[in-house]
């Protein structure tokens, strides 16, 4: 597509339920990023990829966190045994690369709410 | 940790006020990006800065990029109700791992 998808766009859950949540970036796109956002806060980073490879796996909260990329485009990111906390827009971004001049774009999110 | 912060976190303005926010990186940075984020979207590109000292500007917004590549600043002249919503800097750290860090970000009223 033209852009980056995401889907959901919304998901209620269950506390204690695995959710997943899926992103589509623009074609060609190699590098991937996962953002969490709170109401009314900044974007905190959870996981970058370049490829198929996630060389920066630093921002994941919690080990019920993982996100994987296959084929170096559709990325998942899988939240289990999901806690309140975790309610957030969930944002993923794409750019062509880390090389200069490279614009970085930003799908609609995901707005999870854990009930 | 890598930690990019801004000031000030709220700006309230009349319109036709300027207004300026601040970011400051702790490490050195590749490039700096700056986005806008509109109540209830998601962050919209602005510009790219890549060179120490670089200036550039968009209409009503200018941009800069410190000496030591560690710091930024975004000002907007007479601004407009169309300019409200939160501004994040952006920026790669110049060596280790390419994530993307994002500042705390600034969010601005204008009062019509």
């Amino acid at each position: 597509g033209a852009g980056v998808s995401q889907s959901p766009s919304n998901k209620v859950t269950e506390k204690g339920k695995d959710v997943e949540l899926r992103c589509d970036p623009i074609s060609g796109h190699t590098a991937l990023y996962w953002y969490r956002q709170s109401l009314g806060q900044g974007l905190e980073f959870l996981i970058y990829f370049q490829g198929n490879s996630a060389p920066d796996k630093s921002g994941l909260p919690s080990d019920r966190f993982s996100a994987e990329r296959t084929g170096g485009s559709v990325s998942t990111l899988t939240i289990q045994r999901t806690q309140q906390e975790d309610s957030a827009v969930y944002l993923c971004a794409s750019n062509l690369d880390r090389g200069t001049g490279n614009t970085i774009y930003f799908g609609e999110g995901s707005w999870l709410t854990v009930v | 940790g890598q930690q990019v912060m801004q000031i000030p976190q709220y700006q309230h303005v009349q319109e036709g006020e300027d207004f300026t926010t601040y970011c400051n990186s702790s490490t050195t940075l590749s490039n700096i990006q700056w986005y806008k984020q509109r109540p209830g979207g998601h962050p919209v590109f602005l510009i790219q800065l890549v060179k120490s000292g670089e200036v550039k500007k968009q209409k009503r917004l200018t941009f800069q990029f410190g000496e030591a590549k560690k710091n930024s600043s975004l000002h907007i002249t007479a601004t407009q109700t169309t300019d409200v919503g939160t501004y994040f800097c952006a920026g790669h750290r110049a060596t280790g791992a390419n994530n993307l860090f994002f500042g705390t970000g600034t969010r601005l009223t204008v009062i019509p």
